[in-house]
């Protein structure tokens, strides 16, 4: 069954440093998504993806943050400037051009910010 | 804007049992899909079941079935014949039918499922 790719599975930074999250969706998807998950709490949404450019995006989803879809195949997430409170697990997702397929998530990255 | 409300936090079920978590919504689309998600341990999102707002009957996915009352905006998970397997978080989510739709999640119910 086809998978949502998502590395690294863990990642540790500094605070202040600059990470990139990387995501590889299901080749024929077109929607892409990224996700936040604070430890134990809700999952909640950061941005969506479609035809190349920003489709919406959240109120979290400030200029710390950017996505792209740099080569036809991998979509990142990058997080400038990382602070305590980014710490997470990010999940990307991508889904077919029917919504009622849902989507199909990753495995996520486990961000912590030190 | 839609919401989604899981007013249980934790549920606990015998192995074998059943088990039903509850799920509200509030939306003023009348066209629109609902969904179940697991997470288990692993923090894994998988799709446990979903259903099409204006599809009366309501979904089955082997032990996994809903209870979808729309007039109520209800959707709730029935877990049959509990297996230890199923200890995870549940979430309920709503999409809309648009083309940019995304998904809304509820806060979330931990189940334990005991031997």
């Amino acid at each position: 069954e086809p998978e949502v790719t998502q590395t690294p599975s863990h990642q540790v930074t500094q605070m202040g440093q600059e990470v990139i999250l990387r995501c590889v969706p299901i080749s024929n998807h077109l929607y892409f998504y990224w996700y936040r998950q604070i430890l134990g709490q809700k999952v909640e949404f950061l941005v969506s993806f479609y035809n190349n450019e920003i489709s919406e995006k959240s109120e979290i989803f400030d200029d710390q943050f950017s996505v792209e879809r740099p080569d036809g195949s991998n979509f990142t997430l990058k997080i400038r400037s990382t602070k305590l409170e980014d710490s997470a697990m990010y999940f990307c997702a991508s889904r077919e051009p029917g919504p009622y397929y849902g989507y199909t998530f990753g495995s996520g990255t486990r961000l912590t910010v030190v | 804007a839609q919401t989604v409300t899981q007013s249980q936090p934790e549920m606990s079920v015998q192995e074998a049992e059943t088990v039903t978590l509850s799920c509200t919504y509030d939306t003023s689309e009348s066209n629109y899909y609902l969904f179940w998600y697991k997470q288990p341990p692993s923090r894994q999102m998988i799709l446990v079941i979903r259903q099409e707002a204006y599809k009366q009957q309501n979904a089955t996915e082997n032990r996994f079935s809903v209870n979808f009352q729309k007039a109520a905006k209800s959707f709730s998970l029935k877990i049959s014949d509990s297996q230890l397997g199923d200890t995870a978080m549940y979430f309920c989510a709503f999409m809309t039918t648009g083309a940019n739709s995304k998904l809304t999640f509820g806060k979330g119910i931990t189940l334990s499922v005991r031997p």
